[in-house]
């Protein structure tokens, strides 16, 4: 099973609140990312995890606030979004950081009003 | 650092033909490269991948070749059928960029009924 779940599927937020999104993943994968994907565009790399500790933070605004609780979550909080952070944000894991096969989940698309 | 294109940007093609997508790598040390299928509303889903020590992989009716020399890889489709509609991405990747994805700019196949 290559299944990661990602939620809430759809999210509309002010530019002044604080939302969370979430990840989860239960094939052992001790790697985790966050990529965000702009209409017609390939996904940018945000953040990757590695046996729960950031290893990459692809400089990234600090709006953007990545969490990993355990191996198996993954989190994103979100604070004083731009609405040019619309976009489908994508949850992604391999075995570990340094196995090439990255799966993805379905994506939360966030829209910033 | 590597550099990715792919070709066409857009391909339509008539139910039962075949499909092929271009993509060209710049550096020469990649050794990893994956093709992703992305749906509408969807993530990117891992189809085919292949490494630098094959020319070629098949999986039923997908395939990739793989030109070292050249430095191009490709993803064949035969027997094209209307759900495989979608945007494909090509991607390569090694160690030194610290297996990161470096994505292709995608190519939206359309299968004409």
């Amino acid at each position: 099973d290559t299944e990661v779940t990602q939620t809430p599927k759809h999210l509309v937020m002010g530019m002044t609140n604080k939302k969370s999104l979430k990840c989860e993943q239960h094939m052992g994968h001790r790697a985790m990312y966050w990529y965000k994907q702009k209409a017609k565009k390939p996904p940018e790399l945000m953040f990757v995890y590695s046996y729960e500790k950031l290893s990459i933070n692809e400089s990234v605004p600090s709006r953007f606030s990545p969490e990993c609780p355990n191996s198996s979550l993954l989190n994103l909080h979100l604070h004083a979004l731009q609405p040019e952070d619309s976009a489908l944000y994508l949850c992604a894991s391999s075995q570990d950081w340094s196995s090439y096969e990255q799966y993805f989940g379905p994506g939360t698309r966030l829209t910033v009003t | 650092g590597e550099n990715v294109e792919q070709h066409p940007s857009t391909l339509s093609v008539q139910e039962g033909d075949s499909a092929v997508i271009k993509c060209t790598y710049s550096d020469s040390a990649s050794n990893y490269f994956p093709w992703y299928k992305q749906e509408l509303g969807k993530g990117p889903q891992l189809i085919i991948d292949i490494r630098s020590n094959v020319g070629e992989k098949k999986d039923q009716r997908i395939a990739v070749t793989l030109n070292k020399t050249a430095k191009h890889f490709s993803l064949h489709i035969t027997e094209t059928q209307p759900e495989d509609s979608a945007v494909y991405f090509c991607a390569a990747s090694d160690r030194d960029s610290n297996y990161q994805l470096i994505w292709g700019a995608g190519t939206k196949l359309i299968i004409k009924p």
